[in-house]
């Protein structure tokens, strides 16, 4: 079984829907949670981050974190084609292990 | 030169050469990061280097040699690599010396071994 599972999609909506992704886990040492954008030929840059379980907000971005489902999500509100990028979910439960997920691939259509 | 550098960005080796990629990160970092990306896969943990000492090696072949020779700069040396190592190669770098931080990628060099 995968450490982390995550639809690779791709995922097409359009300008102004709500997004919604997804990953779950089988590891319950996991505390650190995180979402990482990647454009095309670019790196991971990190979006979101949340330690245990429980919900974040930054702008549009929300993570949410429900450890008892072993379930995490991100929602990106009124999104744009600028977000337009394959999303990475990756955990860890520190003591030098990080596991990603393979990665949803977003459109965003104008 | 701003964030994490890679370089070169493409690479295309034969199975027999010898090459190096390097790193270069200008956060005043503590930690350093080497990541395999292919496609389909989830991105794979390789080495963990924290205050120039490696803390981590997930398995990986003998064929990749890391070495840092300082916080700033990490190498990839490769060797006899086979087809199958051909992938994206991430260098990252972070405040302190866990995966668990916040961590800052170079845009990767991509490498094709034929």
């Amino acid at each position: 079984q995968k450490e982390v599972e995550q639809d690779p999609g791709p995922l097409s909506v359009p300008e102004g829907a709500i997004v919604s992704l997804n990953c779950t886990y089988s590891n319950s040492a996991f505390q650190y949670f995180m979402w990482y954008r990647q454009y095309s030929r670019k790196g991971p840059e990190l979006l979101m981050y949340t330690y245990s379980s429980g919900n974040k907000e930054d702008g549009r971005f929300t993570a949410q974190v429900d450890k008892s489902s072993k379930y995490i999500s991100l929602f990106i509100r009124d999104s744009q084609p600028s977000d337009s990028a394959t999303y990475l979910c990756a955990m860890s439960g520190g003591a030098n292990n990080l596991f990603f997920g393979t990665g949803t691939r977003l459109t965003v259509i104008p | 030169e701003t964030g994490v550098t890679q370089t070169p960005r493409h690479l295309v080796m034969g199975m027999t050469n010898k090459k190096s990629l390097k790193c270069e990160q200008h956060l005043g970092h503590n930690a350093m990061y080497w990541y395999k990306q292919s496609a389909k896969k989830p991105l794979e943990l390789m080495f963990v280097y924290n205050f120039k000492e490696q803390t981590e090696n997930n398995s990986v072949p003998s064929r990749f040699s890391p070495e840092c020779p300082n916080s700033s700069h990490l190498f990839l040396h490769l060797h006899t690599l086979q087809p199958e190592d051909s992938a994206l190669y991430l260098c990252a770098s972070s405040p302190g010396g866990d995966p668990s931080y916040e961590q800052y990628f170079g845009p990767g060099t991509r490498l094709t071994v034929t």
